[in-house]
């Protein structure tokens, strides 16, 4: 049973490129959610998907963007680079439970080997 | 979701019991307590849950206090492997979806 899965495992960019990370989740999941791990620091919330939809955005700007697809699997993307967005980029997959009030209720959260971002 | 207090750093001897504890005084009744663990440079790895009931599996058990406002984490014989950052987590189980937010965690050092 295959579990969530990254690529690439390491990308080096300039400042102003534009990247794109991809996720496959664990099988039987159908929710993804992203994370930046910053240098000594615990994983910070970028958003979620689920349905294709973003769900929930955490405090990134819009040059975060993401995409899910009819399989399950995710990118996502970081236009305009900065210095300060190099960092490990955590893919995390889970299953949904439902939606409750609009909000979106998934089960345990099981995380891939991430990708380490670095920007010249 | 509520914050959650953990020690910067443990040691704990090799095959000895390794006891993490997390403070969540502000916890409420339909929070969850999860632990997540990370090896350095690696995703953070899911360790075990739970809502008010002690809780056991093949990597750890899970004591939670009867009010609620604090937890332990407890590895039975701690390997070299183990050591990593111990991450609490205090979840609300339906307004907040699925997102997890990460506090500094807990350094253990397991010495041979």
């Amino acid at each position: 049973d295959a579990g969530v899965t990254q690529s690439p495992t390491h990308l080096i960019k300039t400042r102003g490129q534009q990247v794109t990370l991809r996720c496959s989740p664990k099988s039987g999941h159908d929710t993804v959610s992203w994370y930046q791990q910053a240098l000594g620091q615990g994983p910070q919330f970028i958003f979620q998907y689920y349905e294709e939809e973003e769900r929930q955005r955490g405090n990134f700007p819009d040059r975060f963007s993401g995409h899910q697809f009819p399989n399950y699997s995710s990118e996502l993307n970081v236009n305009a680079l900065l210095l300060g967005d190099s960092a490990l980029y955590l893919c995390a997959s889970s299953l949904a439970l439902g939606l409750a009030g609009g909000h979106l209720e998934a089960d345990t959260q099981y995380f891939g080997p991430g990708t380490r971002l670095t920007v010249l | 979701d509520a914050k959650t207090t953990q020690p910067p750093s443990m040691d704990c001897a090799e095959g000895r019991a390794a006891n993490l504890p997390c403070n969540h005084s502000t916890i409420s009744g339909n929070e969850y307590v999860y632990w997540y663990r990370q090896i350095h440079s690696q995703g953070p790895q899911y360790i075990i849950h739970g809502l008010k009931n002690n809780e056991t599996n093949e990597m750890a058990s899970l004591i939670i206090t009867e009010d609620r406002k604090s937890s332990t984490l407890i590895l039975p014989h701690a390997t070299l492997r183990d050591t990593a950052v111990y991450y609490c987590i205090v979840r609300v189980a339906a307004s907040s979806g699925s997102r997890l937010t990460f506090g500094e965690g807990t350094q253990l050092t397991v010495n041979p």
